[in-house]
Parts: structure tokens; sequence; C-alpha cells
């Protein structure tokens, strides 16, 4: 049961390289989201899906694009990295169901940008 | 717009004592509440939610939180801290379940 699967684990980027960190599940929730968390400031959403070709903006999106084209994948891209972007980056899903509420968080992502 | 706010980002307790975990929240309408648990290197997972039923919530691991309007409150309690306790924990809130908002997190250890 393979659940939020987050790649790679590590990676270290220099300042202006770009890179995709991948997000995908396998339990057919439409939302699906992604988090940065930082030592001290808990985590803050960068973008949000309710569905295939659907996103949004969260609280922190400046310096990443998304894409939504298939329920299972949601990958996110850094297309020029800095150093204020060293961070663990987490993904979630929810079903789509408001009631439900819960997240599924990925294991993360670990980017030092240098 | 809504915020948490996790008094203490350390808390220390003995093993078998109480465990209190402070948060409070801001928003213009009641909102929704969770309390996840994030053990080392790994993902959050929830530990319980309050979506405007019964306003004393039970969750895993013998963990419960209580939702006081009054008091903007929805504090993680525990009766007997258990060393595998020890984890950091966030609470977080939510009003249309597509944004949610966390708070900095307490982390717990636990004394032998």
């Amino acid at each position: 049961n393979a659940g939020v699967t987050q790649t790679p684990k590590f990676q270290v980027l220099k300042t202006g390289q770009s890179m995709t960190l991948q997000c995908a599940q396998d339990m057919n929730h439409e939302y699906m989201s992604w988090y940065r968390q930082d030592p001290g400031m808990g985590l803050r959403l960068i973008h949000y899906s309710v569905g295939a070709g659907i996103t949004d903006q969260g609280e922190v999106p400046n310096g990443y694009n998304v894409s939504r084209s298939t329920t299972e994948d949601f990958p996110l891209r850094l297309l020029s990295a800095a150093p204020s972007q060293t961070s663990v980056y987490f993904c979630a899903s929810r079903s789509g169901g408001v009631g439900t509420g819960e997240l599924f968080f990925g294991e993360g992502s670990r980017l030092t940008v240098l | 717009a809504q915020s948490v706010t996790q008094l203490g980002s350390h808390v220390s307790v003995s093993e078998g004592a109480l465990v209190l975990l402070r948060c409070n929240y801001s928003s213009s309408v009641p909102p929704y509440l969770f309390w996840y648990v994030q053990y080392p290197n790994q993902g959050l997972q929830l530990l319980l939610k309050y979506t405007s039923a019964a306003t004393l919530v039970k969750g895993i691991n013998g963990f419960e939180a209580e939702f006081k309007k009054s008091e903007t409150s929805f504090h993680l309690t525990k009766p007997s801290a258990h060393m595998s306790d020890a984890a950091e924990y966030f609470c977080a809130v939510t009003l249309n379940f597509n944004k949610f908002y966390f708070g900095s997190g307490t982390k717990l250890n636990v004394k032998p």
C-alpha cells in the first residue's frame, strides 16, 4: 500500500538550476497539495489542486510552478532555484469528501540550494 | 484569514505524566481543526480532527482534544505520556478543506 510517494528524497541544487519534485498517489484522491516545512514555521501551503487540470495558489507560491494532468501525479517545479528555497517539501492528498479532511502525507523531499 | 498559534516550541514531561499541548486559532467563523504528529524523518499523520460534531474529540494513541469556541482553543491532551509519544505535534485549521494552515509545531520530549 504505497499511499503518497515523493521523489527524490534528497537533492542538492546550485542557485539558478531548475528541478522537479515528483509526487504520486495511488488512493484516487482528487485533492493534492504541496507544503514546505522550515524550522519554527510549521508547514506552509505552496500550491494545491482539486482535480486534474485545476490548480490554485497557497500561502507561498512564488518561485514554484505546478500542473495536474492526471489524478495520480502532482509535480512541483522550481524554475530557478534560490537559497531561500532550501527546505523540506511535503506532498499531501485527501479524498474528495470535504467532511473527511484528513491529509495523507508523503515522507518528504529535502532540498538544499547552494 | 485563519491562523494557528502553538504556545511552547518544546515541551518536556516525565513518562506517565499528563501531556498538554496548546493550540489557539484565529478565524472569523468556526473552523475545522486538526492535530497531526510527525516522527523524525517522516511525513505527518493525523491524530484527531474536529469537524463541528462533538466538541471533545478522541484520537489515536490515547490523545484527545476539546474545541472551546469561547477560548478559541483546541488543546491536545493525554493522561499518561509514553516514551513512544516523543515527536513533533502540529495543530492545523481550515475553513474549506482546500487551504490548511499549520502552527509552528511543538516538540514533545518524554523523560524516563
